[in-house]
């Protein structure tokens, strides 16, 4: 059964100080991971899209990497603006690229 | 360029009754999803459209039925709403093949 699991669920930091957040996946045939930001009562924000182990993609203070069996996306030097939920998603086997699962997403507070 | 757009914001039902929600996809998108995304969870595919045919569709009852129009918008339908139902509703919009971009969402309450 396809699976995206997220960890932690929740993680909170100080202004500046650099983490990670984890997006495991279980799928036949990754056909995308996709990052997500989503601020409260609001639609999530499109971030990064990785098709292939190995690849590397950053944003302002954030880089999202992938490997065969999950995702990182690290955060360097965040400041109170980055708190959100950060959610990943990939396609459902035999699904259509708009069929999504998605994790249940990590909730970042940063603290000035 | 204007984004997805939706509505309403917000809506307030009472069990048992039916809800219209509406949805504009971005410019040059011609593909709209559908996701249920209750509080504290990831979005939940609901069903796709595209071509004003029902592509696909998730693990959701015949209560919840769909629409495209011509101008690629969509309507999002469910009867005899039940409080479960409660949530935040969210259209999504792709060309075919690239990412989906979200609209803000409709929140749903049934009472």
């Amino acid at each position: 059964e396809d699976q995206v699991t997220q960890s932690p669920e929740a993680l909170r930091l100080q202004e500046g100080e650099s983490s990670s957040l984890n997006c495991s996946y279980t799928v036949s045939g990754l056909r995308g991971l996709f990052w997500y930001r989503q601020d409260p009562g609001k639609g999530p924000e499109f971030l990064f899209t990785l098709y292939s182990a190995g690849e590397e993609k950053e944003k302002e203070r954030l880089k999202a990497t992938l490997t065969k069996k999950e995702s990182f996306l690290h955060i360097t030097a965040p400041k109170p603006e980055d708190s959100a939920t950060y959610l990943c998603a990939t396609p459902e086997t035999g699904g259509s690229q708009g069929n999504l699962i998605f994790g249940k997403g990590t909730k970042l507070s940063v603290k000035p | 360029d204007a984004g997805v757009t939706q509505s309403p914001t917000h809506l307030i039902k009472t069990r048992g009754q039916q809800v219209t929600l509406r949805c504009s996809p971005k410019s040059g998108h011609d593909t709209v999803s559908w996701y249920q995304q209750a509080l504290g969870q990831g979005p939940q595919f609901i069903f796709q459209y595209y071509e004003e045919e029902e592509r696909q569709r998730g693990n959701f009852p015949d209560r919840f039925s769909g629409h495209q129009f011509p101008n690629y918008s969509s309507e999002l339908n469910v009867n005899a709403l039940l409080l479960g139902d409660s949530a935040l509703y969210l259209c999504a919009s792709t060309q075919q093949g690239y990412e989906q971009y979200f609209g803000p969402g409709t929140r749903l309450t049934v009472t």
